[in-house]
């Protein structure tokens, strides 16, 4: 079945920084990837869709000079939290659907947990 | 645009019974409904889903059941299994690579051994 791999897992990482979160998926092409935060014990929140060779289109209130989105690939798209805040700690999940397949599902990675000290 | 309700937010049941989690949606145009399950620290799996233009599905222990004229469907789970606590998610979507899925807000399920 089709895959997506999310990586790192895990990463800490001081205030300040910036931290790149990569999504592929391993056995489908993926023109469209959709990126999730997830705070404890709550559904899953729509940050924004990566388009693959365009810009990605954000939820309202979620700020894209913050959370920046590339999809440079039909199999790679990559979240970079940029000048990361504690408030930014969270599980980040991405998500694609097989872009040759109509109806298809939507398959996500295992997500990244961002611990902002 | 769509708005999914999921409920209960919370559900225990003893190993062996049955277990029913149910949504509603509110675009008529919506089409596509899957389940996902999440495990702690996870991303969510999908467990099955169903399409506008069958009524009900099933595969082993899960079944998931569509009523289009009252937009809703359901998720039943029988003869649980402790491996069955996760928390689900119901989910709606308008056939097409591009749209976004709505989500439901989660029901958290204890399997009692």
């Amino acid at each position: 079945g089709a895959v997506v791999s999310q990586h790192p897992s895990r990463v800490i990482c001081k205030s300040g920084t910036s931290v790149k979160i990569e999504c592929r998926s391993l056995d489908f092409q993926a023109t469209t990837m959709f990126w999730y935060r997830q705070f404890p014990k709550q559904s899953l929140m729509l940050m924004a869709t990566s388009n693959e060779g365009s810009k990605a289109t954000y939820e309202q209130g979620v700020e894209k000079d913050k959370f920046l989105i590339n999809h440079a690939s039909l199999t790679l798209s990559t979240l970079t939290v940029t000048s990361a805040h504690p408030e930014d700690s969270s599980f980040y999940i991405c998500s694609a659907r097989d872009g040759q397949e109509n109806n298809s599902p939507l398959h996500f990675g295992n997500g990244t947990r961002l611990t902002v000290t | 645009g769509e708005n999914v309700e999921q409920h209960p937010s919370t559900l225990s049941v003893q190993e062996g019974d049955s277990a029913v989690i149910k949504c509603t949606y509110s675009d008529s145009a919506s089409n596509y409904f899957p389940w996902y399950k999440q495990e702690l620290g996870k991303g969510p799996q999908l467990i099955i889903d169903i399409r506008s233009n069958v009524g009900e599905k099933k595969d082993q222990r899960i079944a998931v059941t569509l009523n289009k004229t009252a937009k809703h469907f359901s998720l039943h789970i029988t003869e649980t299994q402790p491996e069955d606590s996760a928390v689900y998610f119901c989910a709606a979507s308008i056939g097409n690579t591009g749209n976004q899925f709505y989500f439901g807000t989660g029901t958290s399920l204890t399997v009692i051994p």
